[in-house]
């Protein structure tokens, strides 16, 4: 069964700290999906990235990176110059494919890291 | 207007009452989820639906029940509301895969946060 870790419960930093977000995952599948997701104060999730099994090359958005790296099974996050607006609860998530690639829909999510940004 | 929307967005209700959850979206989605969360345990599938006639049960669905009523439309009905319910649900949306079998994003509604007394 596949499964997902984050093994970073809360994580505070001072703002303009860089701060990276671990996920590690498991899955018995060749075609997979993963994810990122934003949990504001507010409670709404929002989505960051998506990234496939094929791709393992590293995306940066604004402040915002990820590194995945298949030799270890994590997708990490790492937020440059961090901001108090940063703060929030951030989800790794993994849904797995088939081999044609066609997902199954179904994600499975990491317990999800809290981060605070103090001013 | 949001794409996903859920009713009500706070309740409370005793042990043993029947509620319902609702979600519509005007993404034009076919597929439709049901996630529970619970402090420190990250989000859990509770069922899915990939289109108004295929409905599937997720990780969690004891105790819960769902209805499509339509393409636009997903509920979830406690049937006998426990203390143990009490979380926050979100309901999320996903297109179809399409030809290219590539992953589709989900959407997620605002949550319901429900207290069950």
């Amino acid at each position: 069964a596949q499964k997902v870790t984050q093994a970073q419960t809360e994580i505070s930093v001072v703002e303009k700290e860089d701060v990276t977000l671990d996920c590690v995952y498991e899955t018995r599948d060749t075609t997979y999906y993963l994810f990122w997701y934003k949990q504001p104060p507010s409670g709404e999730l929002v989505f960051l990235i998506r990234r496939n099994s094929f791709d393992e090359q590293n995306e940066i958005s604004g402040r915002y990176s990820w590194n995945f790296q298949k030799s270890t099974s994590s997708f990490n996050f790492t937020i440059t110059a961090s901001q108090v607006v940063d703060s929030a609860v951030y989800f790794c998530a993994l849904s797995e494919a088939e081999a044609g690639g066609t997902s199954y829909g179904k994600l499975t999510f990491g317990q999800g890291t809290i981060l605070t940004v103090h001013p | 207007d949001a794409d996903v929307t859920q009713t009500p967005r706070n309740r409370i209700t005793k042990t043993g009452k029947r509620i319902m959850l609702e979600c519509s979206q005007t993404k034009g989605h076919d597929r439709m989820y049901w996630y529970r969360q619970d402090p420190g345990l990250g989000l859990q599938l509770i069922y899915y639906s990939f289109d108004v006639k295929d409905i599937n049960k997720g990780e969690i669905s004891d105790g819960y029940s769902v209805s499509r009523q339509a393409q636009a439309k997903f509920s979830l009905s406690l049937e006998s509301a426990i203390p143990n319910q009490t979380a926050l649900y979100f309901c999320a949306t996903s297109d179809w895969p399409g030809a290219q079998g590539e992953q589709e994003t989900q959407y997620f509604g605002p949550g319901t946060r429900l207290l069950v007394l």
